[in-house]
């Protein structure tokens, strides 16, 4: 299986400030890789997919980049409602694997 | 408008089996194929399997192969999900999922709301 090391499992940011996270794929995974936004008690969201495609109807504060085994994902200006865990996944072999997750909080 | 619907929450012994539902409305069922994922408390996500809407041809997890089964019903627009021989490391959220462009490899552009499923004796 594609194992997706995501880090940091945690951080906490200011209201407009600036969050990355990054994603590491064990092998080459092309730009097959989404990134979904989930706030407690809810399904997923999609956000980005195929690396650096915003979901329509996504602000565009969300951004993500990469390609190969190096990926990240980048809120440009954090806002209170964007408290949420985050999570990449691979979709370039089966089984399709997630990343454990990036709680993001607002200090 | 689009949307996935699941069967309710269900508590099941260890050994037992468990049959999911989820119901699409909004769109062209046979468009797109769905996926079941499942995220155990407070863990991350884990994809199940995948079903064809358009040929019931199927793509399972290795870890589940034997023990799995998908079915759909395009008269209802439904996708099913069996799982069997359950333990208590099934208990978790379950989750049906469309694939964005109907592929098995595939972003999962619409979600179901879960459904809560525990194993235990």
């Amino acid at each position: 299986d594609i194992q997706m090391t995501q880090s940091p499992s945690s951080l906490s940011a200011s209201v407009g400030g600036r969050v990355t996270i990054t994603c590491q794929a064990s092998q080459n995974i092309k730009n097959y890789l989404n990134w979904y936004q989930q706030k407690p008690g809810k399904a997923p969201k999609l956000l980005i997919y195929d690396a650096s495609h915003l979901e329509t109807g996504v602000p565009s504060r969300f951004s993500g980049a990469g390609s190969g085994t190096d990926f990240t994902f980048t809120i440009s200006r954090l806002q209170p409602e964007d408290v949420a865990t985050y999570f990449c996944q691979q979709y370039d072999t089966a089984p399709l694997t997630f990343g454990r997750g990036t709680r993001v909080d607002v200090k | 408008q689009v949307r996935l619907a699941q069967s309710g929450a269900e508590v099941k012994k260890p050994g037992a089996s468990v049959k999911l539902s989820c119901t699409a409305s909004g769109y062209k069922f046979t468009t797109f194929g769905l996926s079941w994922l499942r995220q155990a408390p407070g863990q991350g996500l884990e994809w199940i399997g995948w079903l064809s809407t358009f040929n019931d041809n199927t793509k399972f997890a290795p870890k589940f192969q034997g023990r799995l089964t998908m079915t759909s019903e395009t008269s209802t627009s439904t996708v099913y999900m069996e799982l069997r021989s359950l333990t208590s490391d099934d208990t978790a959220i379950y989750y049906c999922a469309r694939g964005q462009h109907g592929y098995f490899a595939d972003a999962f552009d619409i979600w179901g709301q879960g459904t809560m499923i525990t194993v235990s004796s």
